[in-house]
């Protein structure tokens, strides 16, 4: 079992283009989340989908972000025309339960976005 | 407003001590709290939950207890190595919520 994966691991964009961030949960958890973090600060969280629904998407901003879980394929957070504030490290977790109730989050190695 | 605080301020201790990380939280009622681990450039990894009706929880070196009354939890680390060095997070989730929310972080550094 390879783990949540993330690609790609670094990426760096100029403002104004679309940034997008691919994760592959663990096989059989069904819950993704995506967390932001910046330097010095904690996980703040985006968004919580299962399979093709988005569940949470309290902690995502309501302009040029979007957060996708196919049925087939990656989940994916899209970013379009970034600023330099986007930039930060992006963590996907997964779990098999709601809210990692039994065995926690697994983390993948996240994707750290550069903005210039 | 909901708060989860933890000590901003690294923890430097000498190796073969016990380590001992807290996590306060103001305006929650959470039903569970869990704990990770987090290396520079990595990915949090997961180490232990324990949930509103237990008191303590054990795994190898690892001991967390959970007080709902002072709203804390506390984090130890017998016998430090420099292995343990690295920043640990502590996280809350309440039942009527689908996830996760984490503190900022305690740094720890154990030096032979």
């Amino acid at each position: 079992n390879a783990g949540v994966m993330q690609n790609p691991r670094h990426l760096v964009r100029r403002r104004g283009q679309e940034a997008r961030l691919r994760c592959s949960p663990m096989k059989g958890h069904s819950h993704v989340y995506w967390y932001r973090q910046l330097p010095e600060e904690g996980l703040k969280f985006m968004v919580y989908l299962q399979k093709e629904n988005i569940i949470d998407e309290s902690g995502m901003p309501k302009e040029r972000f979007s957060a996708e879980f196919p049925k087939e394929g990656p989940s994916i957070l899209r970013i379009q025309q970034v600023v330099r504030g986007d930039s930060a490290a992006y963590f996907c977790a997964s779990s098999p339960d709601r809210s990692g109730l039994n065995y926690g989050y697994t983390f993948g190695s996240g994707t750290r976005l550069t903005v210039v | 407003s909901q708060k989860i605080e933890q000590n901003s301020e690294a923890l430097n201790i000498q190796e073969g001590k016990t380590a001992t990380l807290t996590c306060n939280y103001t305006n929650y009622s959470p039903a569970y709290l869990q704990w990770y681990r987090q290396d520079p450039g990595r990915g949090p990894v997961f180490l232990l939950l324990i949930r509103e009706n237990e008191k303590e929880k054990r795994k190898e070196r690892l001991k967390v207890t959970f007080d709902t009354t002072l709203k804390q939890s506390l984090f130890h680390i017998t016998a430090s190595q420099p292995a343990d060095s690295a920043t640990y997070l502590c996280a809350l989730a309440s039942w009527n919520t689908d996830k996760l929310i984490f503190g900022t972080g305690t740094r720890l550094q154990v030096f032979p």
